[in-house]
């Protein structure tokens, strides 16, 4: 059973350019998520795919952001316009179906890409 | 308020002692619960979940959840410095599928 998998793992680019990063999901899991971390804190949630429909999106996420699941398997999140306040680990978390009302499954998180914007 | 709180630590404790953890959270709607271990550099790696008021035990570990109280702890027995890192508390506030994270609590266990 292969893990959470992200690309790239690091990601050095300059002030204004766009990039973009995948993530492919355990197999089996149908809902996948995109986290942003910054030194010292906890992920905040940026975004959350059941298949391929994308049901949130955080008010922290600009208009530069954007986040998709075409086929319900890998994802990928583009910022455009890079900000040096993006700079940030970006983390993606795949889980199984909910277990109920108001319950979760587990999430578990790929390796992450780390973006560094100059 | 914050929504999940923890204490930042760093919380020292010596190798073979029991490390406390200790999360609080602001939304009784709140079902689900995790405790994520981070190593420097890396990502989160889950190491508990607990649903249900009362323990949760798996190996060294033990899951503390009091709905009541709006409080979920995380005990870690025998402790070893490869326990060194800092243990991330999640809820999924509202009962919705995304988690909220604490700023985390490093633990150093010293030998």
């Amino acid at each position: 059973d292969t893990g959470v998998s992200q690309d790239p793992r690091h990601k050095i680019t300059k002030r204004g350019q766009n990039v973009t990063f995948r993530c492919d999901p355990i197999s089996e899991h149908n809902r996948l998520y995109w986290y942003r971390q910054t030194l010292g804190q906890g992920p905040e949630f940026l975004t959350y795919f059941q298949n391929e429909a994308q049901l949130e999106k955080s008010r922290l996420l600009s208009d530069r952001f954007s986040a998709e699941r075409p086929k319900g398997s890998f994802s990928t999140l583009e910022i455009q316009r890079t900000e040096q306040g993006d700079s940030a680990m970006y983390l993606c978390a795949s889980s199984t179906r909910g277990k109920g009302q108001g319950l979760s499954y587990e999430q578990y998180f790929g390796p992450g890409t780390r973006l560094t914007v100059t | 308020q914050k929504e999940v709180e923890q204490n930042s630590g760093p919380l020292s404790v010596p190798e073979g002692a029991i490390a406390s953890l200790n999360c609080t959270y602001s939304d009784r709607v709140s079902q689900s619960f995790f405790w994520y271990r981070q190593y420097s550099g890396k990502s989160p790696e889950l190491i508990m979940s607990i649903y249900s008021n009362g323990d949760k035990e798996d190996g060294r570990f033990t899951a503390q959840l009091n709905k009541a109280s709006q409080y979920v702890s995380l005990l870690i027995r025998d402790s070893q410095p490869s326990d060194s890192a800092t243990y991330l508390c999640a809820v999924n506030l509202g009962g919705y599928n995304k988690l909220i994270f604490g700023a985390g609590t490093r633990l150093a266990v010293h030998p």
